[in-house]
């Protein structure tokens, strides 16, 4: 069974700074999947991870992936205000054609 | 072009009633996906649909049941309501091939009394 967890959890960091958010999932996931979800809203594909060594970027964010370690990892670059909002990711089951999300990282950015 | 949407966007119920959510997909996706959200966790697979077709079932008990219709909209309905029910239940559409990733709707909001 698929299980993915992300570290940390909670997140608070000033503006301008760098981070970096891990998903470590635990078997092979057919591909990976980076969501944003603002307070009370829904959740924003932000990228889609499909092979070993993929690399995406958008805006401050990038994203990466290593199968043979099983882990993903969301870098922030310089970070702003609007960058604040939870960021979940998801492996994906193609047999049993589900998402599995990860418990979410609370990232509060401050002036 | 219109996102994926839901309806209704809240709904209260008390315990032992049933409930019929609904959700529209992107024009052009044949695949419907529904999920559990309970405040401050990740979203909880529940079924997923293609084809009007069942293709996947999370662990939820048969009170969770869904259907997809010809138009490809989707009905998830819950029986016997229980106050653990209450959450944010989303629905995800996509095209369906492997690689494409699932567009969420703004969800129902559904609290249990």
């Amino acid at each position: 069974e698929l299980k993915v967890e992300q570290n940390p959890l909670f997140l608070s960091m000033q503006e301008g700074k760098n981070y970096t958010i891990y998903c470590n999932y635990s078997t092979t996931s057919d591909r990976l999947y980076w969501y944003r979800q603002d307070p009370g809203k829904s959740l924003e594909s932000l990228f889609v991870l499909l092979s070993n060594g993929a690399v995406k970027q958008e805006g401050r964010l990038m994203a990466s992936l290593d199968t043979k370690a099983r882990l993903s990892t969301l870098h922030i670059t310089a970070a702003v205000h609007d960058l604040s909002a939870t960021y979940f990711c998801a492996g994906y089951l193609q047999g049993a054609q589900k998402l599995v999300f990860g418990q979410g990282t609370r990232l509060t950015i401050n002036p | 072009d219109a996102g994926v949407t839901q309806s209704p966007t809240h709904l209260i119920k008390t315990r032992g009633q049933h409930v019929t959510l609904r959700c529209s997909p992107i024009s052009g996706h044949k695949s419907v996906s529904w999920y559990q959200q309970v405040l401050g966790q990740g979203p909880q697979f529940i079924f997923q649909y293609y084809e009007k077709e069942e293709r996947g079932r999370g662990n939820f008990p048969d009170r969770f049941s869904a259907r997809q219709f010809p138009n490809y909209s989707s009905e998830l309905n819950v029986n016997a309501l229980l106050l653990g029910d209450s959450a944010l239940y989303l629905c995800a559409s996509s095209l369906g091939s492997s690689n494409q990733p699932q567009h969420f709707g703004d969800g129902t909001r559904l609290s249990i009394l």
